[in-house]
């Protein structure tokens, strides 16, 4: 059973470029999550898809953006890159369910550089 | 007022000791509560949940909840070197629909 699979691991940007990232959740999770985690800091939520719409979303300013395919499967776009950006993206997938939605299994996460 | 406030520095315990690890949060509505442990350079890993008032324990693993001062702790016995990570506080509120993490607390076991 595949877990949460995210790439790329590793990416290099320069300022003003855009980038995409992407998550493949965990088998029969259909909810997923974006987070930011600065260096030195705690996970910072950006948003959540479910049934392919935006459900949540955080203080993050219109340059992120985000979808989630048929598949469960979710992309983040983040346009106009900043030094601010550079930070690991972790992906999360749940279940949806009263009682369980909340515990997130979390990706590798994938390293934004941006020079 | 931050939402989930860990704000102890890096602690360091002995190889065998026991270590304590607090965490504060401010949406008295909050129902369910985690320890995620992260190892540098990886992603956060489910180590421990609660729901309930009281303690809980899995294996050197022991998660405290009093919701009525809004705070909950993570004991770990027996500390060992494998232990050496940040552990991360998360809380879920229904109201928010989504889980909201504190900074994290970097734990170092001394062998």
């Amino acid at each position: 059973d595949a877990g949460v699979t995210q790439s790329p691991t590793h990416l290099i940007k320069t300022r003003g470029q855009q980038v995409t990232l992407r998550c493949s959740p965990k088998s029969g999770h259909d909810t997923v999550s974006w987070y930011q985690q600065a260096l030195g800091q705690g996970p910072q939520f950006i948003f959540q898809y479910y049934e392919e719409e935006e459900r949540q979303r955080g203080n993050f300013p219109d340059r992120f953006s985000g979808h989630q395919f048929p598949n469960y499967s979710s992309e983040l776009n983040v346009n106009a890159l900043l030094l601010g950006d550079s930070a690991l993206y972790l992906c999360a997938s749940s279940e949806t369910g009263v009682v369980t939605n909340e515990k997130l299994f979390f990706g590798s996460g994938t390293q934004l550089s941006v020079l | 007022q931050k939402e989930v406030e860990q704000n102890s520095g890096p602690l360091s315990v002995p190889e065998g000791a026991i270590a304590s690890l607090n965490c504060t949060y401010s949406d008295r509505g909050s129902q369910s509560f985690f320890w995620y442990r992260q190892y540098s350079g990886k992603s956060p890993e489910l180590i421990m949940s609660i729901y309930s008032n009281g303690d809980k324990e899995d294996g050197r693993f022991t998660a405290q909840l009093n919701k009525a001062s809004q705070y909950v702790s993570l004991l770990i016995r027996d500390s060992q070197p494998s232990d050496s990570a940040t552990y991360l506080c998360a809380v879920y509120s229904y109201g928010n629909n989504r889980l909201a993490f504190g900074k994290g607390n970097q734990v170092v076991v001394i062998p």
